[in-house]
């Protein structure tokens, strides 16, 4: 079947230009979560939904990025005023229930570059 | 805070070498030890360790966890030129938001022919 779908797969923003990135998680999955994977690093944690209701945002690094998933399914990210430091991978991993970790499923990730 | 540190950053090895990679970690209220393979931009899961001195093996891969020294450690055997990648450690918590992941920065293995 049809695994975590992420668009775009990349993307070039000028400096200060506002984006959206989507996450089209499995279908059924219950738990959404962000991650945000700079070169070199592995993932931190953003932000954790379960259906519609974002649960944990403790990690969104300023309020320029918000998250959203308002119908418990797809969810966008939006990153206001973009800056160089905002440059990544963003990953989108689902899950179908708020149990173990195990089986929770990534996307391929939308590489994100500020100029 | 939650931390996983790895080592090493960087290793790399002819074709058929053993291999070990270095998980340590400090977590409030642990749940689990995962491990992933990240070849291109979607990690993939590898083991899901809860508890200590248990392996888990997955053909030439294999994985065990000491929760009371908080490490981990990834074993690949008769590598391969395919296990090139980059080896992601995370770990767990109980609590809201579980499921929560926070991730080492990674080990990035090459596998020379």
């Amino acid at each position: 079947g049809a695994g975590v779908s992420q668009s775009p797969r990349y993307k070039v923003a000028k400096r200060g230009q506002d984006v959206a990135l989507r996450c089209d998680p499995i279908s059924g999955h219950v738990s959404l979560f962000w991650y945000q994977q700079a070169l070199g690093q592995g993932p931190e944690f953003l932000t954790y939904f379960q259906n519609e209701a974002q649960l944990d945002k403790s990690g969104l690094p300023s309020d320029r990025f918000f998250a959203e998933r308002p119908e418990g399914s797809v969810s966008t990210l939006k990153i206001q005023r973009t800056q160089q430091e905002d440059s990544a991978v963003y990953l989108c991993a689902s899950s179908p229930t708020s149990g173990s970790a195990e089986t929770q499923y990534f996307g391929p990730g939308t590489r994100l570059l500020v100029l | 805070e939650d931390k996983v540190v790895q080592s090493p950053l960087s290793l790399v090895v002819h074709e058929g070498d053993t291999v070990t990679l270095n998980c340590s970690y400090e977590v409030t209220n642990f749940r689990s030890l995962l491990w992933y393979k990240q070849e291109k931009k979607a990690p993939t899961f590898l083991f899901m360790l809860t508890s200590s001195g248990i392996e888990k093996k997955s053909g030439r891969l294999s994985s065990i966890l000491d929760k009371k020294e908080l490490f981990s450690i990834l074993n690949i055997t008769a590598t391969q030129t395919g296990d090139s990648a980059i080896y992601l450690c995370a770990v767990e918590g109980w609590g809201q938001g579980a499921q929560k992941l926070v991730f080492g920065q990674g080990t990035r293995l090459t596998i020379n022919p």
